[in-house]
């Protein structure tokens, strides 16, 4: 079974650009995650997708970030324009549904802004 | 609100020594609890998990936790520490029965393992 992918998986920008991340969940799973990682820190949730409907996006940054799910499969996590301070992992994670549902976890994108 | 605290954000122990990775979390209702571990530039990937049952969880790896209420704790051990468990490791709580299922990570622990 594929796992969670992610692409890229490294992006260099410099501050005020725009960048896309781009995360296909597992087939089938209904749930998806963003997950914002800050060095040093545990991930913290931006966004949650239930199919193409959006569950909790509170603590997304909506005034620069945005995100998509339009079929309710693979998802676009995007940033414009990009701050120094958005620097960080960006992790996609499916579930089969919410609750309880183990999250497994695409390898992230790298984020650096300049 | 809920929320995890690590205790110890490095850890270093001998190969074939205890690993005890400490993890207190807060929560107003009955937690769903997880472990993950996080290698290298690589993604998180789950270890074990409590969703009520047994309060002694066995995971991957040969790691182990147990859910403690009275001391709001959820510790990870393992008997004997291999080279390959060096990572970064991440305790994460959602709420039991809850309609959306986000985790809240705490910070992680570093584990080191010197031969």
């Amino acid at each position: 079974e594929a796992g969670v992918a992610q692409s890229p998986r490294y992006k260099i920008i410099e501050k005020r650009q725009s960048v896309a991340f781009w995360c296909n969940p597992i087939s089938g799973h209904a749930t998806l995650y963003w997950y914002q990682q800050i060095l040093g820190q545990g991930p913290k949730l931006l966004i949650q997708f239930q199919n193409n409907g959006v569950v909790d996006d509170s603590q997304l940054p909506k005034d620069r970030f945005s995100a998509e799910r339009l079929k309710g499969v693979d998802s676009t996590l995007k940033i414009q324009p990009a701050k120094l301070e958005d620097s960080a992992v960006y992790l996609c994670a499916s579930s089969l549904g919410q609750g309880s549902g183990t999250q497994y976890f695409g390898p992230g994108t790298r984020l650096l802004v300049l | 609100a809920q929320s995890v605290t690590q205790l110890g954000s490095h850890v270093s122990v001998s190969e074939g020594a205890l690993v005890l990775l400490r993890c207190n979390y807060s929560s107003s209702v009955p937690p769903y609890l997880f472990w993950y571990v996080q290698y290298p530039n690589q993604g998180l990937q789950l270890l074990l998990k409590y969703t009520s049952a047994a309060t002694l969880v066995k995971g991957i790896n040969g790691f182990e936790a147990e859910f403690k209420k009275s001391e709001t704790s959820f510790h990870l051990t393992k008997p004997s520490a291999h080279m390959s468990d060096a990572a970064e490791y991440f305790c994460a709580v959602t709420m039991r029965g809850g309609s959306q299922g986000n985790l809240i990570f705490g910070k992680g622990t570093k584990l080191s393992v010197k031969p």
